[in-house]
């Protein structure tokens, strides 16, 4: 079954440093996202990305976040200047369509940002 | 801000029996809606999903059933099985402005079904 991969699964940065997180969407979609959950909280949306470009995000992404599909095939999240609040479980995920497909969302298994 | 609710953070039912998950949610403009389960370490792992327009879908042992008038949605296993022991959220969908999808997720509901 198609999967959506993450790497790397756990990432630990010094407060203030840059981090990419590398995410392979299912080579069919067409929507890609980008959600996050700090511990013992919910899954939060981010942003989502269609046609090469951002349609949508929450108020948590600010100028610190950006995303790129610098290769058709890689979704990226960059994080410049990390803080310790950005310590969470960053989950990439893909679509097919929107939704009405019935499929739903596609998640990777997540990487885990350590910011200390 | 809490427009989706899952306000049992666990069940716990015994193998071959219903397990019931519920779910509430607040905003009108909501018209999809979606159950995920999660084990730790992995991703989230998509269930089953309603449109508003229904009140009912049914996908082997799971059935998800919405009630608009109430805002309410829930998830029903049955039999229930060990392997079904996980963490299971609701969510809950609006176009965006952009044309765009985001989920709204509820809090979840760690299950677990013992043998």
């Amino acid at each position: 079954e198609p999967e959506v991969t993450q790497t790397p699964s756990h990432q630990v940065t010094q407060m203030g440093q840059e981090v990419i997180l590398r995410c392979v969407p299912i080579s069919n979609h067409l929507y890609f996202y980008w959600y996050r959950q700090i511990l013992g909280q919910k899954v939060e949306f981010l942003v989502s990305f269609y046609n090469n470009e951002i349609s949508e995000k929450s108020e948590i992404f600010d100028d610190q976040f950006s995303v790129e599909r610098p290769d058709g095939s890689n979704f990226t999240l960059k994080i410049r200047s990390t803080k310790l609040e950005d310590s969470a479980m960053y989950f990439c995920a893909s679509s097919e369509a929107l939704r009405g497909s019935g499929y739903g969302y596609t998640f990777g298994s997540g990487t885990r940002l350590t910011v200390v | 801000d809490q427009q989706v609710k899952q306000n049992s953070p666990s069940l716990s039912v015994q193998e071959g029996r219903i397990s019931i998950l519920n779910c509430d949610y607040t905003n009108s403009m909501f018209d999809y809606f979606l159950w995920y389960k999660k084990y730790p370490a992995e991703g989230p792992t998509f269930l089953i999903s309603i449109s508003s327009i229904k009140d009912k879908n049914e996908d082997g042992r799971f059935t998800v059933f919405l009630n608009k008038s109430a805002k309410h949605l829930s998830l029903h296993i049955v039999p229930s099985q060990p392997g079904d022991s996980a963490v299971y959220f609701c969510a809950a969908s609006a176009t965006t402005q952009g044309g765009s999808e985001k989920l709204v997720f509820g809090k979840g509901t760690k299950l677990t079904v013992n043998p």
